[in-house]
């Protein structure tokens, strides 16, 4: 079955950059997209950008152009999300996720979330 | 960037209710529009793709519908685990935007 599971919480502090991981399981790494979305506690749903597994690329959101990056690891079936100069509005769970089948617009598998607490 | 509103932002209902949700684009977006529910500490979980699809799996007193600009999300009997935020989603062009989410209270 289709998994997605994501690394523990993380304490950082204002300036500093975080990395988020998410390994994906039970398909073909390289056949889906995979999207980082975060939330904010109490607040909404934020889409903060997509890779490519297979050739890497990677559209980001334009509030977040310049302070973040999306990589993989074929080799591990893993993507990475790094989020540089923190600050306290930076406070939020991450999640990544992929649509259900490959002609579908839609995000139907989620990880299950990382909290990144910006504190000083 | 594409804009999402819904409306309304928060509604009080009862079990048993039938409840309308509407999402507006601010920009024709066809029919590239999902609908999630969110329940308190959990993951969104997609409800219907496609602006129509039904997600397998969900109940089918989900129903959505619309294209182009204005789409709606009906729970025709709502059940003790619909009391939830719901959000839509366009899937037309990047960024992938959400509206700003209505939470169904009881």
């Amino acid at each position: 079955q289709v998994q997605l599971v994501q690394s523990g919480a993380e304490v950082k502090k204002p300036g500093a950059s975080v990395k988020v991981s998410c390994q994906a399981s039970g398909y073909t790494f390289s056949t889906y997209l995979l999207h980082w979305v975060r939330q904010a506690p109490g607040q909404g749903l934020e889409w903060m950008g997509i890779i490519n597994p297979s050739g890497g690329t990677t559209t980001y959101a334009q509030k977040f152009q310049g302070r973040v990056t999306m990589t993989r690891d074929t080799s591990t079936s893993t993507v990475y999300m790094e989020l540089s100069s923190l600050s306290s509005e930076d406070t939020a769970v991450y999640y990544c996720a992929r649509k259900n089948f490959v002609e579908s617009r839609n995000l139907y598998y989620w990880g299950q979330g990382t909290l990144v607490t910006v504190s000083s | 960037d594409i804009q999402l509103t819904q409306s309304p932002s928060f509604l009080s209902a009862s079990v048993g209710d039938r409840v309308i949700i509407t999402c507006r684009a601010s920009q024709a977006i066809s029919s590239y529009l999902a609908w999630y529910r969110q329940r308190p500490g959990r993951a969104p979980e997609l409800l219907i793709y496609a602006a129509s699809t039904l997600q397998s799996g969900v109940p089918s007193r989900f129903s959505g519908s619309g294209s182009g600009t204005e789409f709606t999300l009906t729970i025709s009997s709502l059940q003790p685990e619909d009391f939830a935020t719901y959000y839509c989603q366009q899937l037309f062009t990047y960024p992938f935007t959400f509206g700003p989410g209505t939470k169904v209270d009881i």
